[in-house]
């Protein structure tokens, strides 16, 4: 079955520089949530996306945009990266809200030098 | 939000029965749990959901209680491969997030 797909895998950036990050949600899924996880820390909401509008926000940083394109595919845009957001990167999706399972991609590592 | 509370790790050997207790008093009506099982460097995996009594599927069974303030994970004959950590959640049918604690680190030793 096909599932969430995230790009790049790995990705390598200087401070002060831009990132994006793509997300593919599973087929005919209209929900996407990304969430960041550094080393050794437990994953963190940053932001998501039903049928192309914000829904929820979390703990993003104003330096972080993100939204969900009309064949439900989402950017997560970092500018003016800090070496702090060095994490891994996932993205999840869904049908519809909460209730509903959420299927996780396998991430994209983000490293900050 | 209601908060989940699991222990921080648990112990077990090959072939036994793994139960994970998590603790969410303030659970509202329309609140699901949900466990994941997340290896290193890997996406989170669903394992199971429910909203009460029992359910089971074929990796786990999730047993809630009349009051739904507490939710077991068990896990029948555990392998070296169930080495993970398992997160319990509150996924609420209007929301659009699920909100991570801090999940139990289950080792499973030879």
């Amino acid at each position: 079955a096909a599932g969430v797909i995230q790009s790049p895998r790995h990705l390598i950036k200087e401070k002060r520089e831009t990132a994006t990050l793509k997300c593919y949600p599973i087929p005919r899924h209209d929900t996407v949530y990304w969430y960041q996880q550094g080393p050794g820390q437990d994953p963190q909401f940053l932001i998501s996306f039903y049928e192309k509008m914000q829904s929820d926000k979390g703990s993003i940083p104003d330096r972080f945009s993100a939204q969900q394109f009309s064949d439900y595919h989402s950017e997560l845009n970092m500018s003016s990266l800090e070496l702090g957001d060095s994490a891994l990167y996932f993205c999840a999706s869904s049908l519809g809200q909460g209730g509903n399972t959420i299927y996780f991609g396998e991430g994209s590592w983000l490293t900050v030098v | 939000l209601a908060k989940t509370t699991q222990p921080i790790s648990m112990d077990s050997y090959e072939g036994q029965e793994v139960n994970i207790t998590c603790s969410h008093n303030n659970i509202a009506t329309n609140d699901y749990i949900t466990w994941y099982q997340q290896f290193p460097s890997q996406g989170p995996r669903f394992i199971i959901q429910g909203y009460k009594t029992k359910v089971t599927n074929e990796v786990a069974s999730l047993f809630i209680p009349a009051d739904r303030k507490s939710s077991t994970l068990s896990l029948p004959r555990v392998s070296l491969s169930d080495t993970a950590v398992y997160y319990c959640l509150l996924d609420v049918d209007s929301s659009y997030k699920l909100i991570f604690g801090s999940g139990t680190r289950l080792l499973v030793r030879p």
